[in-house]
């Protein structure tokens, strides 16, 4: 069974437009956090919620709108997409602060 | 800015051969985390050592931890193809959340 699953995998879409990435964890953690991955291998952390709570909200443009309908879940949204917006997005939960467990993670191209 | 600072950026090495990649970071520390990834997929933890721990093991894996010289080190022992990717180390400061370093990525031949 998969641990943290993301969907999609890949999404290729036009500069302006609007688009959703899922994430789902089945292993009953409470904390769930959203990384954006740069070309160059960075990874840094955008958002994290514990029990559907927004915990961590790093500098990340307004466009960006994360939404946990329940702790099992936090998907982000993206409106108005730029082109800087490339990136692969790797979504992960933690139960407390321990290790973590990433989703496969999800390239999105904007063109 | 970036916590994490991992030496070197790039390591290539032959099968057997054992692979040292070093980490440091800026803050005090809880703990700190190494983490791997392959090629197109997400991270996997690997190890997590505490701030009052020096040394810790997993299977082929030997992890320093040097909180005075704020650095870490993970030792692959006896390396195959399969540990090629790239390896990140990860610590949490005051914040409550991760920050990851540059990473190395190691290329292990045949």
């Amino acid at each position: 069974d998969t641990a943290v699953s993301q969907t999609p995998k890949y999404l290729v879409t036009q500069m302006g437009n609007d688009k959703s990435i899922k994430c789902e964890q089945n292993l009953g953690h409470d904390t769930m956090y959203w990384y954006k991955q740069d070309s160059k291998k960075f990874l840094k952390i955008m958002f994290s919620y514990n029990n559907k709570e927004l915990i961590i909200n790093e500098t990340v443009p307004n466009r960006f709108s994360p939404k946990s309908p329940d702790k099992a879940h936090l998907n982000l949204h993206i409106n108005s997409l730029e082109l800087g917006d490339s990136a692969v997005y790797f979504c992960a939960s933690s139960q407390e602060w321990s290790e973590q467990f990433f989703g496969p993670g999800t390239r999105l191209t904007v063109l | 800015s970036q916590q994490g600072e991992e030496d070197p950026q790039a390591l290539s090495i032959q099968e057997g051969e054992n692979a040292t990649m070093n980490c440091s970071y800026k803050t005090s520390i809880n703990n700190l985390q190494w983490y791997r990834q392959n090629s197109g997929r997400g991270l996997v933890h690997l190890i997590l050592i505490r701030s009052n721990e020096r040394e810790k093991h997993s299977g082929r894996l030997r992890v320093t931890l040097d909180t005075s010289k704020k650095s870490s080190s993970l030792l692959i022992t006896a390396s195959r193809a399969a540990d090629t990717a790239s390896y990140f180390c990860a610590t949490d400061g005051a914040t409550d959340k991760l920050i990851f370093g540059t990473g190395t990525r190691l290329q292990v031949f045949p």
